[in-house]
């Protein structure tokens, strides 16, 4: 099993550019989510799927979409890249009623 | 609603010293769970432990343990005889069904060990 994997590793984005971060878990795992971790903030929860086909909100949705249709990929988008996301953004996944979430590698994002 | 306080930002010792971190928590589920992770320099998330609050049996695992007491709303972890590899940013993080158990994380403890 590769467990949680994230692509890319590290990405540079202009104000107002688009893109997706990439979350794909081989474990068949249920429930899936984003983080950002900015620096003294810890780990923030942007959105969470509970399985596919559906999917909420976090503590800081804002500027950030995710769909889930597939068991196995949950992708982040941010429409319009503002320099206020430049963070670390992890994915994580955990099998429902197992409550341990495992953390994909992250991705470091610059928006300048 | 969930809220995890690390109060010690920075922390710094010297190798085989013992370090306790500290993790207090509010929460008004009374089934949630308590987890704490490890952030190498490196930057990836590991899993070190998950308690959930109907067990408060301390455990060990090596080096470390950790004192879990529902009476303090505390889960706190030490480090015994720390080596330098230990140094990283330790997270503690609480979970629950009232907040779908999505992972509420405190600010984090960086722990630096020198030789």
């Amino acid at each position: 099993n590769a467990g949680v994997t994230q692509t890319p590793k590290f990405q540079v984005l202009k104000t107002g550019q688009s893109m997706t971060l990439q979350c794909a878990q081989d474990m068949n795992h249920e429930y899936m989510s984003w983080y950002r971790q900015d620096p003294g903030m810890g780990l923030r929860l942007i959105h969470y799927s509970v399985g596919a086909g559906i999917t909420d909100q976090g503590e800081v949705p804002n500027g950030y979409n995710v769909s889930r249709s597939t068991t196995e990929d949950f992708p982040l988008r941010l429409l319009s890249a503002a320099p206020s996301q430049t963070s670390v953004y992890f994915c994580a996944s955990r099998s429902t009623g197992e409550e341990t979430q495992y953390f994909g590698p992250g991705t470091r994002l610059l928006v300048l | 609603a969930q809220k995890v306080t690390q109060a010690q930002t920075e922390i710094s010792v010297v190798e085989k010293e013992d370090v306790t971190l500290d993790c207090v928590y509010e929460t008004r589920d009374t089934t949630y769970y308590l987890f704490w992770y490890k952030q190498p320099p490196s930057g990836e998330l590991v899993f070190l432990i998950r308690r959930n609050s109907f067990d408060e049996q301390n455990e060990i695992s090596g080096r470390y343990s950790w004192n879990f007491q529902k009476s303090t709303s505390s889960f706190n972890f030490t480090i015994t005889a720390s080596q330098v590899v230990d140094s990283a940013v330790y997270f503690c993080a609480l979970s629950g069904a009232n907040s779908g158990y999505a992972l509420n994380f405190g600010k984090g403890t960086s722990l630096l060990v020198t030789p």
